[in-house]
């Protein structure tokens, strides 16, 4: 079993949807959880983190942890063509642990 | 202004030939890693190091090799003994004891 587990999608919306975006893992030491949006050919860059359960919103953004079922979400409301990229979740245990990725899942938003 | 550079942004090998990736970062960030992305794999860990002088092995360290002389830089060597080295690979660095971790802009390699 992987540690994460990712709905590679493709995920298509119109513009102005609200997207929900999921990853599940299986280690119940994971603390720290990311999101990140990769567009094609780029390097990852950092949208949400957060530690712990619970929800953080930043804008458009909102990441939800849930340790509970050991599940992540990120929504984002108001959907723009920008948005068209691949989303990574990522989580870690701590201090000098490694960084456990999900695969990605692939959003196109339609105008 | 602060980040994670990478060069070149492109690389093409011939087979036999062992080539170098470079990483840089002016973060003041403790830590550095390497990590190669390949379609419907996500990002797998390569090496990655804590300090500088000291580094471990990611899951998938064979054909690979590093070093961390300086804290602000940390190079990847793709030996020959790679044998599929096709791949984005990708760097990334984060402050000691803080979660998250920032990526650098990538390097492809492409083996003819």
């Amino acid at each position: 079993q992987k540690e994460v587990e990712q709905d590679p999608g493709p995920l298509s919306v119109p513009e102005g949807a609200i997207v929900s975006l999921n990853c599940t893992y299986s280690n119940s030491a994971f603390q720290y959880f990311m999101w990140y949006r990769q567009y094609s050919r780029k390097g990852p860059e950092l949208l949400m983190y957060t530690y712990s359960s619970g929800n953080k919103e930043d804008g458009r953004f909102t990441a939800q942890v849930d340790k509970s079922s050991k599940y992540i979400s990120l929504f984002i409301r108001d959907s723009q063509p920008s948005d068209s990229a691949t989303y990574l979740c990522a989580m870690s245990a701590g201090t000098g642990n490694q960084f456990y990725f999900g695969t990605g899942t692939s959003l196109t938003v339609i105008p | 202004d602060g980040g994670i550079t990478q060069s070149p942004k492109y690389l093409f090998r011939k087979e036999g030939q062992n080539v170098t990736l470079s990483c840089e970062q002016n973060l003041n960030h403790d830590a550095m890693y390497w990590y190669r992305q390949d379609p419907g794999q996500g990002l797998r860990l390569i090496y990655y190091s804590q300090i500088v002088n000291d580094f471990q092995k990611g899951d998938i360290a064979e054909g690979y090799s590093v070093s961390r002389e300086k804290k602000e830089s940390f190079p990847l060597t793709v030996t020959s003994a790679q044998k599929n080295p096709t791949a984005f690979y990708l760097c990334a660095s984060r402050l000691a004891g803080v979660g998250e971790q920032f990526f650098g802009p990538g390097t492809r390699l492409t083996v003819l």
